[in-house]
């Protein structure tokens, strides 16, 4: 089955750090992955996706994530932290349905 | 509408009571799906719904909980005699059906809040 795992559920940068929150997958087949941000008290909403297309994917905000199979990883990241990158953030890759498998998320602290 | 659509936005009830929540997809939208997000367990898949396919209803966790999808487009959840560990921000997410041009993004609504008192 698909599956990601997230490492760290909490990570904290300084206000223009480097932002790294990082993703593992786990698929049988070449996988289709996708980071999302939540922020307090809202839905979901799309970072970026990896088609299969380009490996460095760039998405919404400033975010970035490269797809790397040898390490079967989709790290997300930005090179300067703003506060309002405040959120949770979810890594997730379609099932073998239609259906994406989430990670247990990351919170992002942004501190000045 | 624009957006998914989810009501209630919070729900407050009893142990043992009955609750439904809905769901209001995207126009033109024929996948459906329902999550549930607990205090640091992330999204936990419920069920599916694909046009009039018959659901995935491979997540759901108990035989209290239950959905339908009248007529294509909006959706009920329905949890029978809830329980305090059913406390939980139940998410609806609609997408464009696989084969136009479906990548597999999901489109969230806002949720609505269970608390089972």
């Amino acid at each position: 089955a698909q599956s990601v795992t997230q490492l760290g559920s909490h990570v904290s940068v300084s206000e223009g750090a480097l932002v790294l929150l990082r993703c593992n997958y786990s698929s049988s087949v070449p996988p289709y992955l996708f980071w999302y941000v939540q922020y307090p008290n809202q839905g979901l909403q799309l970072l970026l996706k990896y088609t299969s297309a380009a490996t460095l994917v760039k998405g919404i905000n400033g975010f970035e994530a490269e797809f790397k199979k040898s390490e079967t990883s989709f790290h997300l990241t930005k090179p300067s932290a703003h506060m309002s990158d405040a959120a949770e953030y979810f890594c997730a890759v379609r099932g073998s349905g239609y259906a994406l498998n989430f990670g247990k998320g990351t919170s992002l602290l942004v501190t000045p | 509408g624009a957006g998914v659509s989810q009501s209630p936005s919070n729900k407050v009830t009893e142990k043992g009571k009955d609750v439904e929540l809905r769901c209001d997809p995207i126009s033109g939208h024929t996948a459906l799906y329902w999550y549930r997000q607990s205090l640091g367990q992330g999204l936990e898949f419920l069920i599916y719904f694909q046009g009039n396919s018959a659901p995935d209803k491979s997540g759901l966790p108990s035989d209290r909980f239950s959905a339908e999808r009248t007529g294509g487009s909006v959706s009920t959840l329905t949890i029978q005699r809830t329980q305090q560990e059913d406390s939980a921000v139940y998410l609806c997410a609609s997408s464009l059906r696989d084969g136009q041009s479906n990548t597999g993004e999901l489109f969230f609504g806002e949720g609505s809040r269970l608390t089972v008192l």
